[in-house]
């Protein structure tokens, strides 16, 4: 079966440009994650979806990231005004209630 | 959740066994070990979990101590494939939206 996919994989944005990233979580997976990953670090929290409900954001950080998952399915991470400290890899990832989390490949983005 | 403390690197020989520990000594009743990994470029993957018993999969053998307070993920034939870094968290098994809090991991090196 298919996976976690998100897309772009890569992205190169210049500062100051807003950027939209998209997940596809597994199919019938209600939890969906967004992880931040520097650099030689492990990955960090960003937000949680419990189908379209986003109940945690606590690692968010700044207001110029928000996300959505409108039905409950795709979800989109979008970054206004980009820095060039949101340069990472972006991680998704999908699970079912207090299942397994299984993540995507990422999306490396670079913000020149 | 519990915090966990790792050694930051370990090598082994390909085709011998490769058992990463793990400390865990403030884990309470209701967490769970998870172990996961990730290859260069590759979102992290999951393993295996336990909570108090042992575990065996197709990838890999969890022996968790009596008083939960260590635990140790074992590949039992690690390959050249299997150099990645490992990371070992502990996740509540109470909360749907339980996150998985991951720490700086151990790399594990496999040489042929």
């Amino acid at each position: 079966g298919a996976g976690v996919s998100q897309s772009p994989r890569y992205k190169v944005a210049k500062r100051g440009q807003d950027v939209a990233l998209r997940c596809d979580p597994i199919s019938g997976h209600v939890s969906l994650f967004w992880y931040q990953q520097a650099l030689g670090q492990g990955p960090e929290f960003l937000t949680y979806f419990q189908n379209e409900a986003q109940l945690d954001k606590s690692g968010l950080p700044s207001d110029r990231f928000f996300a959505e998952r409108p039905e409950g399915s795709v979800s989109t991470l979008k970054i206004q005004r980009t820095q060039q400290e949101d340069s990472a890899v972006y991680l998704c990832a999908s699970s079912l209630p207090r299942g397994p989390l299984y993540f995507g490949p990422g999306t490396r983005l670079t913000v020149t | 959740d519990a915090k966990t403390t790792q050694p930051p690197s370990m090598d082994c020989a390909e085709g011998r066994a490769a058992n990463l520990p793990c400390n865990h000594s403030t884990i309470s009743g209701n967490e769970y070990v998870y172990w996961y990994r990730q290859i260069h470029s590759q979102g992290p993957q999951y393993i295996i979990h336990g909570l108090k018993n042992n575990e065996t999969n197709e990838m890999a053998s969890l022996i968790i101590t009596e008083d939960r307070k260590s635990s140790t993920l074992i590949l039992p034939h690690a390959t050249l494939r299997d150099t990645a870094v490992y990371y070992c968290i502990v996740r509540s098994s109470m909360r749907a939206n339980s996150k998985l809090t991951f720490g700086k991991g151990i790399t594990l090196s496999v040489r042929p």
